[in-house]
């Protein structure tokens, strides 16, 4: 079984400035997917970055960006120019790999509540 | 095209009642799971279908709870007898039958369930 771990309970931060929100997780799979979800006080969940364990680079999304360190199992994300709409619950998630199509069920962290002072 | 759809929004129950949770997936896309977030929790995976199949139940109470994706109409998540410990947010998410983006996952806004 997959877990993933958010050890930032909470973080706050100014407005403009960046913020590295990190994620560990452990699995035994080789094959699979990490994901950073954000949910706003609407608790919409928002798909922010995805990042296929198979590829070295790094992904990046305008402001947000991730360093994935595969050996480490670490996924941080990295926010730029902090703005006040990013004031939200962010969290990391881990999918297996599957071969037939579809996908497969998504393993949470406990989440991080971010908060962006003006 | 429009997003996930669930219904209700905001379901309130008391114990031992029914409660039914409907999800609409987007539109060409074949697959639904079933997620449920409990207060200052992360979301836990519950089960995943496609039209007329569980295809995975793993995270499903052995009891109480059903689930099912007919071939017409929305994915029904049940849940008998209510009791306290199941108020929560229930998320529904889907995603295409496409082998190039078999990853991606869309949410719904969730059913917010009450159990009084």
């Amino acid at each position: 079984a997959q877990t993933v771990t958010q050890s930032q309970p909470e973080m706050s931060v100014q407005e403009a400035e960046t913020v590295t929100l990190s994620c560990t997780y452990d699995t035994s799979e080789n094959n699979y997917y990490l994901f950073w979800y954000k949910q706003p006080p609407s608790r919409q969940m928002i798909l922010v970055i995805r990042q296929e364990a198979y590829k070295q680079q790094n992904a990046t999304e305008n402001r947000f960006s991730v360093n994935f360190q595969k050996a480490a199992k670490s996924f941080s994300l990295k926010i730029s120019d902090s703005q006040l709409g990013d004031t939200a619950m962010y969290f990391c998630a881990f999918m297996k790999g599957s071969s037939g199509g579809g996908a497969d069920g998504l393993t949470f962290g406990k989440g991080t509540h971010l908060i962006i002072q003006p | 095209n429009a997003g996930v759809m669930q219904n209700p929004r905001h379901l309130v129950r008391r114990r031992g009642q029914e409660a039914r949770l409907r999800c609409s997936p987007m539109k060409g896309h074949s697959h639904v799971y079933w997620y449920r977030q409990l207060p200052e929790e992360g979301l836990k995976f519950m089960v995943y279908l496609q039209k007329e199949n569980i295809i995975d139940e793993s995270g499903m109470p052995k009891e109480r709870f059903s689930a099912e994706f007919p071939k017409e109409g929305p994915s029904i998540l049940r849940i008998q007898q209510v009791v306290r410990g199941d108020s929560a947010a229930y998320f529904c998410a889907s995603s295409p039958f496409d082998r190039d983006l078999f990853y991606e996952q869309y949410f719904g806004p969730g059913t917010r369930l009450t159990v009084t």
